[in-house]
């Protein structure tokens, strides 16, 4: 759904380098989510934000990995130290509310680590 | 164990036919969603239908209905009348109560034959 707005759609760098991945969710939308796809592979559940809040990081990496979803602005992303393995599609996904059936999903953010 | 199979890697279906995408899913949860995405060469994400558990009746949403079996778990995904613009990957998933996050499939690739 075009409501969820990720930028940038493609990223690239290069290994040791920094990424961040931003993500505005619907209007109206207080909840957000982060997911992971593998080339050839479903998406993977990373992080669930509301504002200033990081409710569930169950599905992130222990290292270099992190996420914010700050009172003013969207949701960030952040992968420090990149590595060819972190090449992949994240997407973001917002709901209204933490549990329900309205779960929209960005176009993607297609970092390439090189 | 897997919480959402989708068993079949690819499917073709000649333009204007109808063809169902099988899922299976796995939970104990007596509440639960399931959703079925579309992702097309362009990489969004595209939220096409939902089935609550405790929905009685099959989720419908245009050419697309959900055949819901609660007692064999299943959830397939029914497009009817093919069009060329359906040719994509299609991804089942399911989220149980109280969780945050969906759990996804492997996706189907649905070609769509002129």
């Amino acid at each position: 759904n075009a409501g969820v707005m990720q930028n940038p759609r493609h990223l690239v760098r290069r290994r040791g380098q920094e990424a961040r991945l931003r993500c505005s969710p619907m209007k109206g939308h207080s909840h957000v989510y982060w997911y992971r796809q593998l080339p050839e592979e479903g998406l993977k559940f990373m992080v669930y934000l509301q504002k200033e809040n990081i409710i569930d990081e169950s599905g992130m990496p222990k290292e270099r990995f992190s996420a914010e979803f700050p009172k003013e602005g969207p949701s960030i992303l952040r992968i420090q130290q990149v590595v060819r393995g972190d090449s992949a599609a994240y997407f973001c996904a917002s709901s209204p509310v933490g549990q329900g059936d309205t779960i929209y999903f960005g176009e993607g953010s297609w970092l390439t680590v090189v | 164990a897997q919480k959402i199979t989708q068993t079949q890697p690819g499917m073709f279906v000649q333009e204007k036919e109808a063809v169902t995408l099988d899922c299976t899913y796995d939970t104990s949860d007596q509440s639960y969603g399931l959703f079925w995405y579309k992702q097309p060469s362009s990489g969004e994400m595209i939220f096409l239908i939902y089935q609550g558990s405790y929905d009685e009746q099959n989720a419908t949403e245009g050419r697309y209905s959900l055949n819901f079996q609660k007692a064999r778990k299943s959830a397939n995904l029914v497009i009817s009348a093919s069009q060329l613009g359906d040719s994509a990957m299609y991804f089942c998933a399911m989220r149980e109560t109280g969780a945050n996050n969906l759990f996804f499939g492997t996706g189907t690739r649905l070609t769509v034959i002129p």
